[in-house]
Order: structure tokens, then sequence, then C-alpha cells
């Protein structure tokens, strides 16, 4: 079956860097996705991995490895308004996205 | 600027109306729609992929005489709730990809569903 796998729940402090991790198993791979929902709002683009290697955009980076079929996150300076869900999820070869249940990422002073 | 947009996006009905959610991709044709819901502090259910000119494909357990999908143009898909009850109140997602099968989706602003 195909599976994502992320935490349900972290807990950083402001300014520092917190890593969260999506590992997965799909049916073909067409490329790995983070995105950021706060409360009531719709999922907001974040990065996409499709080759091995770390992708890094400003204070967000992510990283994949498609041999161990990891990925993660890496928040750096931390802001009080990254608190949000990050969701993983992946393309499968039919370039549908399954999603991983999200991780709630809690950011304190 | 918004690549997707839904209307309405929020709406409250009785139980036993119907109600139907708009679609719209503002920026390219998008041959594939997706519908999503989402219930709180859950994450997206793909409910159904949403095809112009074809009939939607269902995800197991969605109930397509229950959530009737039209995506009669390249720019518009509407999903209706029909006979709607309580248990239905939840967040509805589209999205969408490019003519061109561009791997990213593209996600509406969603639209929060009450059924009293």
């Amino acid at each position: 079956g195909q599976n994502i796998d992320q935490p349900t729940e972290m807990t950083a402090t402001e300014g520092a860097i917190v890593q969260i991790n999506c590992t997965y198993q799909t049916s073909g791979f067409n490329g790995l996705f983070w995105y950021q929902q706060h409360a009531g709002e719709a999922p907001t683009f974040l990065s996409y991995n499709v080759l091995d290697g770390l992708e890094e955009k400003g204070r967000f980076s992510s990283f994949l490895s498609r041999s161990k079929g990891y990925s993660y996150l890496l928040l750096k300076e931390l802001q009080m308004k990254d608190s949000a869900s990050y969701l993983c999820a992946v393309s499968d070869s039919n370039y549908q996205l399954i999603w991983g249940a999200g991780t709630k990422l809690i950011i304190k002073p | 600027g918004a690549v997707v947009s839904q209307h309405p996006s929020w709406v409250i009905c009785k139980s036993g109306t119907s109600v139907k959610i708009e679609c719209r991709s503002l920026d390219f044709q998008a041959t594939t729609m997706f519908w999503y819901r989402q219930f709180p502090k859950q994450s997206l259910m793909l409910m159904a992929t949403s095809n112009e000119g074809s009939k939607a494909t269902y995800e197991q357990g969605v109930e397509k005489d229950k959530f009737l999908i039209n995506h009669a143009s390249l720019t518009l898909s509407t999903l209706t709730v029909t006979s709607a009850h309580p248990e239905d109140s939840s967040f509805y997602i589209c999205s969408v990809i490019g003519i061109q099968r561009e791997v990213e989706q593209y996600f509406g602003p969603g639209t929060r569903l009450t059924v009293t």
C-alpha cells in the first residue's frame, strides 16, 4: 500500500531550527512536496523535490533521498508565524498526491 | 495573484438541502482538478479526481451520487453536495494541475460548509 509518515506534533523555540521528517512508500514517484497550512486555510506550497539532495529557499530547506524514501523540511530562524501544520505529499505514478497526516508545529517564545 | 478561486468561501445550509461549490482555474487551462475534504485537525482527504469532459473518478468510500462533480470546461469544476447532513460539514478544497501535466497542484482557498 501507499503510506506517508510524519510526526504528529513538534514544538520548537522562536529563533531556533527545527527539522520535520517524512518517510514514504508509494507506487511510483513524481516528486515530493511540502505544504504549510494554517488553521482554517488552504495549504500553501513550500517546496518540491524530485531529485536527491537539498533545496534551499530562504529560511526553509527541503531534502530528499529517493533510495531511502525519506525527506525532511528544515526551518531556520523560527518565527511565531511559522506555527502551522506542515504537510508532506508525494506525487505518485498517476500524478496524484498522497498526503501525510501533517505535522503540527508549535513555536514557543 | 491567485491561480485558483473557489466560491463560496463559506456556506451554511440546512440539513436535506443541496450546496454547489465552484472551483475556477484562473491562470491556465486545467485538464484535471482534484476535490479534497478536510475535517478539523486532520489532513486532506482526496474525494475525487475531476477530468474535463469525462466522469469524475471517486475515491473509495466517497458516494458519487451524493457528491456530484461536473467538470464542464477547462477552467471550471463544480462539486454539489446533495441532501446535505451535519456530518458533511467540512472544509472542501479544490486543486488543479495544468494542461502540460505540471506536477505541482495549485490549491483553491477552500470552502467551509456547515450543515445545521
